[in-house]
């Protein structure tokens, strides 16, 4: 079974500050990873993806994410957050039966 | 992108009363799809695993008897929420992945209130 832990369950930054969302997760199988991000009262939006190849997967907004298997970790950054950023957002596990396993959720609140 | 609508996206009913809630694949066919809920400020809970032309499957805890899942065409899903309970108020997603083993996408969710 996977399980994905999000240790931050709140992110307050100010506009323009990097921030780094962080994301660990536990498999006895190879895994595919995500960040998906969710706005009020909304479904989820596909931020970034790793499947294989490069560890280092990049999103067209700004965002980034390592996946590290030393570490068992897929944090998320960005160098220099906007207001618009502000959402929830969630990483997760698929063993590859397409079933996903979520974090909790870390809410990124960005302050003018 | 593909495309997953979910309809209706907020509904009221009473307790006791059953709730449909609709999943469609607008672009693309899927032979499978997911149906989570989401309570507030929580995370997503696959809820079951709904399987066009056989029964779905579901995850350990969810009563399959309250949840009715139909899969009976290639582009759509229904969750079926029978004699709904205030604790059955929810925000229920559905998803679906265009080809097995990519990212998934996800409907916009239904807020069910049940009062």
């Amino acid at each position: 079974a996977q399980s994905v832990t999000q240790l931050d369950s709140q992110v307050p930054v100010f506009e323009e500050a990097p921030v780094e969302l962080r994301c660990n997760y536990s498999s006895s199988v190879s895994v595919y990873l995500f960040w998906y991000v969710q706005y009020p009262n909304q479904g989820l939006q596909l931020l970034l993806k790793y499947l294989s190849g490069s560890t280092l997967v990049e999103s067209i907004n700004g965002f980034e994410a390592e996946f590290n298997k030393s570490q068992t970790s897929f944090h998320l950054r960005k160098p220099s957050v906007h207001i618009s950023d502000t959402a929830e957002y969630f990483c997760a596990v698929s063993d590859h039966t397409d079933k996903l396993i979520f974090g909790t959720g870390t809410r990124l609140q960005v302050f003018p | 992108g593909a495309v997953v609508s979910q309809h209706p996206s907020w509904v009221i009913c009473k307790s006791g009363t059953s709730v449909k809630i609709e999943c469609r694949s607008l672009d693309f066919q899927a032979t499978t799809m997911f149906w989570y809920r989401q309570f507030p400020k929580q995370s997503l809970m696959l809820m079951a695993t709904s399987n066009e032309g056989s029964k779905a499957t579901y995850e350990q805890g969810v009563e399959k008897d309250k949840f009715l899942i139909n899969h009976a065409s290639l582009t759509l899903s229904t969750l079926t929420v029978t004699s709904a309970h205030p604790e059955d108020s929810s925000f229920y997603i559905c998803s679906a992945n265009p080809q097995v083993n990519t990212e998934a996408f996800f409907g916009q969710g239904t807020r069910l209130t049940v009062v």
